[in-house]
């Protein structure tokens, strides 16, 4: 298996527009999660999905953030508009549940930076 | 409120044993995971305790007290690509909202 594959890799971007990060888990896989990582606030679960329906999004920061999981392999996190304070790295994680020790593949990450 | 704290760096030379805690506070608990992170990477997995006591994976062993809501990252004969941040977590009880530290930096010198 090819791991969780997030693209882009990288996204410059300026304030206001729109920014898409995509996310394909591991096949088989039933948990997928958004988290932020920053300096200041380290790794934050910003939402999370099982089987496709989110099922907890009270990390997600403001209105202008939003996820989706249209389907089991495939969810996007959309930032509208984008704000400098958005730029850090967006990781995407997977996770198999009654798997042992409950280990979550996350993927290489997005790196953001809103100018 | 629920929070794991962790040193914010250590310092190690190779060959040497390398011990990182994490002290918690969490409503509920359902175990504790470590992953590590080099620069630049994503996490990895590297170890989970549902239970009190010690897990041995190679190299690393983790350790956990839920009575005293602390556990531990044990790393014995330490190579220089250990050196990365390493990070506790933990999920609300009966939920997968995880919960990250605030990761331990470990230097390791020549």
């Amino acid at each position: 298996d090819a791991g969780v594959i997030q693209s882009p890799r990288h996204e410059v971007t300026e304030m206001g527009q729109e920014v898409t990060l995509r996310c394909k888990p591991i096949s088989g896989h039933d948990y997928l999660f958004w988290y932020r990582q920053t300096m200041m606030r380290g790794l934050e679960l910003l939402i999370y999905f099982n089987n496709n329906v989110p099922i907890d999004d009270s990390g997600m920061p403001e209105d202008r953030f939003s996820a989706k999981m249209p389907n089991a392999s495939f969810s996007t996190l959309k930032i509208q508009p984008s704000e400098p304070r958005d730029s850090a790295v967006y990781f995407c994680a997977s996770s198999k549940s009654r798997l042992a020790k409950n280990i979550q593949y996350f993927g290489a990450g997005t790196r953001l930076s809103v100018l | 409120g629920q929070s794991l704290e962790q040193p914010s760096e250590v310092t190690a030379v190779e060959g040497a044993i390398v011990q990182m805690n994490c002290t918690y506070q969490t409503s509920g608990f359902y175990g504790l995971s470590w992953y590590q992170q080099h620069d630049g990477g994503a996490p990895t997995f590297l170890s989970y305790n549902a239970l009190d006591g010690l897990e041995e994976t190679g190299r690393f062993s983790s350790f956990l007290s839920r009575s005293d809501s602390y556990g531990y990252l044990l790393l014995q004969e330490l190579q220089m690509k250990d050196s990365a941040s390493y990070f506790c977590a933990a999920p609300r009880s009966g939920t997968y909202k995880y919960i990250f530290g605030t990761g331990t930096r470990l230097k390791v010198l020549a």
